[in-house]
């Protein structure tokens, strides 16, 4: 079965400040895709990344940057000098290759950026 | 502006009432999705659709159900037999054809459901 940790319930940082958000999958599948989703006060989740199983690069857009490792079975993602917008909870997800292509969630962490 | 809508945005729900929450999609999309989300925990599948008029058990089927008469709409009705409805419920849609946006969910506003 395929299963997502994110151990850091919640975090909070000042301002400025870089912060990384942990995530741990497991799955038997050889091909699958990653994801990270952040969902505002409003509700809404909003998709941020997607990585396929075969493509370990590293990845930045602008202020964010994703870890994937295999070897770990770890995605994670940093936000560079945060901003109090960036305030939100982020989920990370697993999903099946082909099929259905459901989602598989974190618990998801909560990140409050502090002025 | 192509999107998902789910409505009402909030919703009350009577002890032994069926309530039923909207979604529409306008963004063509084949596959769609119902997900629950109870404070502090992330999401969990319902039911899912992969085409008009099938639709598959997600992981917390029990006390929903559904229906997938059109491509756009996708609409979950919480029975009376769900004792603990009270949650966050999220739609997604997802297309199978254009490769660049496989596997992508997109997601709704959501519906916020309370118990009277």
């Amino acid at each position: 079965a395929q299963k997502v940790t994110q151990a850091q319930t919640e975090i909070s940082v000042v301002e400025k400040e870089d912060v990384t958000l942990d995530c741990v999958y497991e799955t038997r599948d050889t091909t699958y895709y990653l994801f990270w989703y952040k969902q505002p006060p409003s509700g809404e989740l909003v998709f941020l990344i997607r990585r396929n199983s075969f493509d370990e690069q590293n990845e930045i857009s602008g202020r964010y940057s994703w870890n994937f490792q295999k070897s770990t079975s770890s995605f994670n993602f940093t936000i560079t000098a945060s901003q109090v917008v960036d305030s939100a909870v982020y989920f990370c997800a697993l999903s099946e290759a082909g099929g259905a292509q459901k989602l598989v969630f974190g618990q998801g962490t909560r990140l409050t950026i502090n002025p | 502006d192509g999107g998902i809508t789910q409505s009402p945005k909030y919703l009350f729900r009577k002890e032994g009432q069926n309530v039923t929450l909207s979604c529409e999609q306008n963004l063509n999309h084949d596959a769609m999705y119902w997900y629950r989300q109870d404070p502090g925990q992330g999401l969990r599948l319902i039911y899912y659709s992969q085409i008009v008029n099938d639709f598959q058990k997600g992981d917390i089927a029990e006390g929903y159900s559904v229906s997938r008469e059109k491509k756009e709409s996708f609409p979950l009705t919480v029975t009376s037999a769900q004792k603990n409805p009270t949650a966050f419920y999220l739609c997604a849609s997802s297309t199978r054809s254009t490769l660049g946006l496989k596997y992508i969910q997109y997601f709704g506003a959501g519906t916020r459901l309370s118990v009277l």
